[in-house]
């Protein structure tokens, strides 16, 4: 029982175009979402966050936006960059500060 | 300033063994949370710990226990080990007085189990 899913297993993006990261959650409980970005043998480090009051948030070359009626969030990489290339998960909790549910993650490959 | 630390980074062990790890945390973190990450999968939560005493818990059975340490450090065991056991084990720090609780990785300690 996924509560949190990232249906594309992987991507593949062109240096310098836009970057989507897909993610949909199922509880209606959660509040708060949050995306993390994983190098192999790291550990992962946190990106960006929206709680659910707001419908964007944004940070340099990362824009999160969420849907919650249709319990769907999405990262947006612009440009994307070589150095870009990881696993993202997206994850989500009830508050700010419950449990962390992780998705499975994407992974990016970012191609000069 | 020290990110969050884990040791041993890697471990071998065999079924029906107990194992215990180990996580400080950043400096002037509170509070420490253990996940488990099998392949291809998500960081899955264990528990987190607080003041010494566990939190919060996620579906784990009781073969998993943990401990907090006056200096915030942490320790993950576990026993009677399983095939089903191998998995990437990370430790994360926070601040639960900060506002919100941004956690920060280590970079995990990779248990095999034969």
């Amino acid at each position: 029982d996924q509560q949190v899913k990232q249906n594309s297993p992987s991507l593949s993006v062109q240096e310098g175009r836009i970057s989507i990261l897909n993610c949909d959650y199922t509880n209606s409980m959660f509040d708060y979402f949050l995306w993390y970005k994983k190098y192999p043998a790291e550990g992962p480090t946190f990106l960006i966050s929206i709680s659910s009051i707001k419908d964007k948030n944004e940070d340099g070359r990362f824009t999160v936006f969420l849907n919650k009626s249709a319990k769907h969030l999405s990262l947006h990489i612009v440009p994307s960059q070589p150095g870009d290339s990881a696993v993202y998960f997206c994850a989500a909790r009830k508050t700010s500060y419950d449990k962390v549910i992780f998705g499975p993650g994407t992974s990016l490959s970012v191609i000069p | 300033d020290a990110g969050v630390t884990q040791s041993p980074t890697h471990l071998i062990k065999t079924r029906g063994q107990q194992v215990t790890l180990r996580c400080s945390p950043k400096s002037g973190h509170d509070t420490v949370s253990w996940y488990q990450q099998a392949l291809g999968q998500g960081p899955q939560f264990i528990f987190q710990y607080y003041e010494e005493e566990e939190r919060q818990r996620g579906n784990f059975p009781d073969r998993f226990s943990g401990h907090q340490f006056p200096n915030y450090s942490s320790e993950l065991n576990v026993n009677a080990l399983l095939l089903g056991d191998s998995a990437l084990y990370l430790c994360a720090s926070s601040m639960l007085a900060g506002g919100t609780d941004t956690q920060y990785f280590g970079p995990g300690t990779r248990l095999t189990v034969l």
